[in-house]
């Protein structure tokens, strides 16, 4: 597609219930990241994805949090048991490789506001 | 690991006006350094980035200067408009691994 699109826009959930965030990035892309941006705050490095390697899971804050990348495309974020401290919104970014070359530019999709009650 | 810092966190400038946004990174091995650019309810968008081998880079009203010694590098806007009311993210990144690491982030606030 011609931007990083992320679905939902927004969700409200109770305590205790899972979600799932979706997000479809620029078509050709081969890394794709997740952030966190809690209100006010600064992005929060959550997962990345290159390729067919295996995921950077370096920034999931707990075990309630995993990420998968189905046919180096489609990425979605699942956090389970969802805690009021997981309201935040979530940021997908993907660039056409990881790592510094020339192409790491990232693109960012417009967020998932999740809030939890 | 890398650690950026951002100042100042709030800024209020008039319109015409120049504002200017700073950042320091720790490792010397960072050699990338982008400045995005989040208006309210959307994603961060990249307004101009540069590399270690530069030492300024200018994109019209926006300009970017490093300083590989010091380790800062500054965002400056001129001739402020309304328009650039935002949320400003400067960023640094290694050769090597594939994580970006942000600055917390700057709120100006272009008065008219």
């Amino acid at each position: 597609g011609a931007g990083v699109s992320q679905s939902p826009s927004n969700k409200v959930t109770e305590k205790g219930k899972d979600v799932e965030l979706r997000c479809d990035p620029i078509s050709g892309h081969t890394a794709l990241y997740w952030y966190r941006q809690s209100l006010g705050q600064g992005l929060e490095f959550l997962i990345y994805f290159q390729g067919n390697s295996a995921p950077d899971k370096s920034g999931l804050p707990s075990d309630r949090f995993s990420a998968e990348r189905t046919g180096g495309s489609v990425s979605t974020l699942t956090i389970q048991r969802t805690q009021q401290e997981d309201s935040a919104v979530y940021l997908c970014a993907s660039s056409l490789a990881g790592g510094i070359s020339g192409a790491n530019v990232l693109t960012f999709g417009a967020g998932s506001r999740l809030t939890v009650l | 690991g890398e650690n950026v810092e951002q100042h100042p966190s709030t800024l209020s400038v008039q319109e015409g006006d120049s504002a200017v946004i700073k950042c320091t990174y720790s490792d010397s091995a960072s050699n990338y350094f982008p400045w995005y650019k989040q208006e309210l309810g959307k994603g961060p968008q990249l307004i101009i980035d540069i590399r270690s081998n530069v030492g300024e880079k200018k994109d019209q009203r926006i300009a970017v200067t490093l300083n590989k010694t010091a380790k800062h590098f500054s965002l400056h806007i001129t001739e402020t408009q309304p328009e650039d009311s935002a949320v400003y993210f400067c960023a640094a990144s290694k050769p090597t691994g594939n994580q970006f690491y942000f600055g917390t982030g700057t709120s100006l606030t272009v008065i008219p």
